[in-house]
């Protein structure tokens, strides 16, 4: 089993329709969770940490899952410039080194 | 303007070839990382390095080698033993808080 797993997709939505992705991580000792969005052949910029209370920025909600070890990200009224990849990074905990796990990304494609 | 550049965007080598990606930046973060990805897939961790003059093996170090002798600094050399070096490589940094911000990265291509 992966450390860090996502659904690669690709989704495919219509403009202003609610999407969301999940992230599952294997390892219970995580202690910081993050989602990052890398257009085409560009590199990952940091979307959003992900908190235990959970996490809004605009139509960006980002939320954890402890018990059953997954994040998700959720985008409301989607633009057409949303359409991206996007990675889930886990720190594994055990260690101060600061390594993040990056999941494989999920692939969201926004349609007029 | 503080940020993380590297250099070149893209580059190309023969095979049997050793060849060295720069990574450079001002934001006097710690810590530096390498990571390739390969079509499709998400990143994978090369080398990493905390402070200056120490770095670490990361997953899949084979073939590749680094240097830290400055804190902006982090060079990454891709040897003529890496069995399949064509890849996007990317250099990240971090302030210690786990976020890390990447540079624009380097398309190698190996022929």
């Amino acid at each position: 089993r992966k450390e860090v797993e996502q659904d690669p997709g690709p989704f495919n939505v219509p403009e202003g329709a609610t999407v969301a992705f999940n992230c599952t991580y294997s390892n219970s000792a995580s202690q910081s969770f993050f989602w990052y969005r890398q257009d085409c052949r560009k590199e990952p910029k940091l979307l959003m940490s992900v908190y235990s209370s959970g996490n809004e920025d605009g139509r960006f909600t980002a939320q954890l899952n402890r018990a059953s070890q997954y994040i998700s990200l959720l985008i409301r009224d989607s633009k057409l410039s949303d359409s991206a990849t996007y990675l889930c990074a886990v720190n594994p905990g055990g260690s101060n080194t600061g390594k993040l796990i990056f999941g494989q990304g999920t692939t969201l494609q926004v349609k007029p | 303007d503080g940020g993380i550049t590297q250099s070149p965007k893209y580059l190309f080598r023969k095979e049997g070839q050793n060849v060295t990606l720069s990574c450079e930046q001002n934001l006097n973060h710690d810590a530096m990382y390498w990571y390739r990805q390969d079509p499709g897939q998400g990143l994978r961790l090369i080398y990493y390095s905390q402070i200056v003059n120490d770095f670490q093996k990361g997953d899949i170090a084979e073939g590749y080698s680094v240097s830290r002798e400055k804190k902006e600094s982090f060079p990454l050399t891709v040897t003529s033993a890496q069995k399949n070096p064509t890849a996007f490589y990317l250099c990240a940094s971090t302030a210690g808080s786990y976020e890390q911000y990447f540079g624009p990265g380097t398309r190698l291509t190996v022929t």
